[in-house]
Formats: structure tokens, sequence, C-alpha cells
């Protein structure tokens, strides 16, 4: 089970971190990903990072501004968002995706997911 | 505009077979796996194909995927208005060093 948390309304400009907690599953041994939905929009993968969080990958639309972590202690994902724009308003996801070792990756499950709405 | 590119809407009727593509490149489609997700009224996506074949336990055989090429395609036998629903295609894509998605397929049972 995954449960995000974090979200809500910001700023332009402004910075939030989004979290997300997992249960039910060795969480150290899975690569996790972030994917949004804008409003009426289809899916954008976001980042990914490795279990061991040493393997990072990033779309080019948040890079260089949002950053992703992993506390394998807390059984939690963060996600750091800074210098976010009204194109940055969505609802985001968490995702467990395999263990790094495997060839082939997928998303499942994924949580309910948290809104960040980026508004003046 | 998405990497994978999939029609936005497809229908028919309850008992009919649908088809959905996504159609992506060499470097995504082309290479590697295409995982098909799919997003109930409201809710969170879920994972409904993966490895362009197979089903997770749970989601009924009448949902089957396959590959040809450069292009995958979804394919919805014996229609039942619980399937109504956006349906995501995606594939890791080595250029981009990032996972891509379909821009979705809004499907209607009518």
């Amino acid at each position: 089970q995954l449960v995000e948390s974090g979200g809500g309304l910001v700023n332009p400009g402004g910075s939030l971190r989004l979290s997300c907690e997992a249960s039910g599953f060795a969480f150290n041994d899975y690569c996790m990903a972030w994917i949004r939905q804008a409003p009426g929009k289809g899916l954008e993968w976001i980042s990914y990072i490795g279990s061991g969080g040493n393997t990072i990958y990033y779309a080019d639309s948040v890079k260089g501004r949002f950053t992703i972590s992993r506390d394998n202690a807390k059984n939690t994902l963060y996600l750091q968002m800074n210098s976010l724009g009204v194109e940055d308003t969505a609802v985001y996801y968490c995702a467990k995706d395999r263990e790094e070792w495997e060839l082939l990756h997928w998303f499942d499950p994924w949580g309910r997911g948290t809104r960040v709405i980026v508004s003046s | 505009q998405s990497v994978l590119t999939q029609p936005p809407s497809a229908s028919g009727t309850p008992g009919q077979r649908v088809v959905i593509s996504c159609s992506g490149g060499s470097s995504n489609i082309g290479r590697n796996i295409v995982n098909w997700y799919q997003q109930l009224p409201g809710t969170a996506p879920k994972l409904l194909i993966y490895s362009y074949d197979q089903r997770p336990s749970g989601v009924p055989d009448r949902f089957s995927g396959s590959r040809s090429g450069t292009s995958a395609s979804l394919a919805i036998s014996g229609l039942q208005s619980e399937d109504e629903a956006d349906y995501y295609c995606a594939a890791w894509d080595d250029s981009l060093t990032g996972w891509v998605f379909g821009g979705g397929t809004k499907l209607t049972v009518l």
C-alpha cells in the first residue's frame, strides 16, 4: 500500500515536499517512481529512484527543480519540488516499481495521489 | 505531445471486441517492453498488462496485449460496462532515459 501526502495550494515560485509512505512490502528492495496527472490530462512520469537511492532519473520537465529521495528506514519516498509553476498543477502519484536487478519494470501498485495546485 | 501515440477515444457496445493502439519508436516500444494501465473514473491508475501480454492476477482474460515492431495493442473482448475507463500505454525510452506514456484512450461502452 502506498499513501501520498504533502499536496496543497502553493504560490508560483514556491516549494512543496511530497511524501509517500509504503507498507506491506520490503520497501528497501524496490525501485519507486513519481508520476503526475494535470487536470483533464494524461499521465506524465517525472522521476525514478533505485532501491538504494543511487540511481535516479528525472523527466526534462522537472530536472533541476525537483529532487526525489527515499528513507528506507522510514519506508518513505519523497519528492522535493522547488520553483513551482502553474504547469506543475497536478495530482501526484507514487508507484512501486520492481527490484533494481530485474530487467523488466512496471508500476504496481499506485497510491491514490495527492493534489498540488500552483496558483496565486 | 506524447512520445507514444494513442487514439484519444474508442467505443463499443457490450460484448464487442475493441482494440486500442499505441505507436512509438525504436528507442521505446522497438526495444523495450510495453505496459498498459487502466484508470477508472476518479481513481488511480492500475496495472492492466505488463511485458506486452502478461496479466497481473485478478485481471480478466478478456484483456490481452500484443506488440509488433514499434507498435503495441490492447484488445478487450466481451466488452462490459465496467470497462469504461482511460487506458494508457507506457514504455521505457532509451534516448530520453525515462518512462514515456501514451496520451491515453478514453473507452466508452455504448
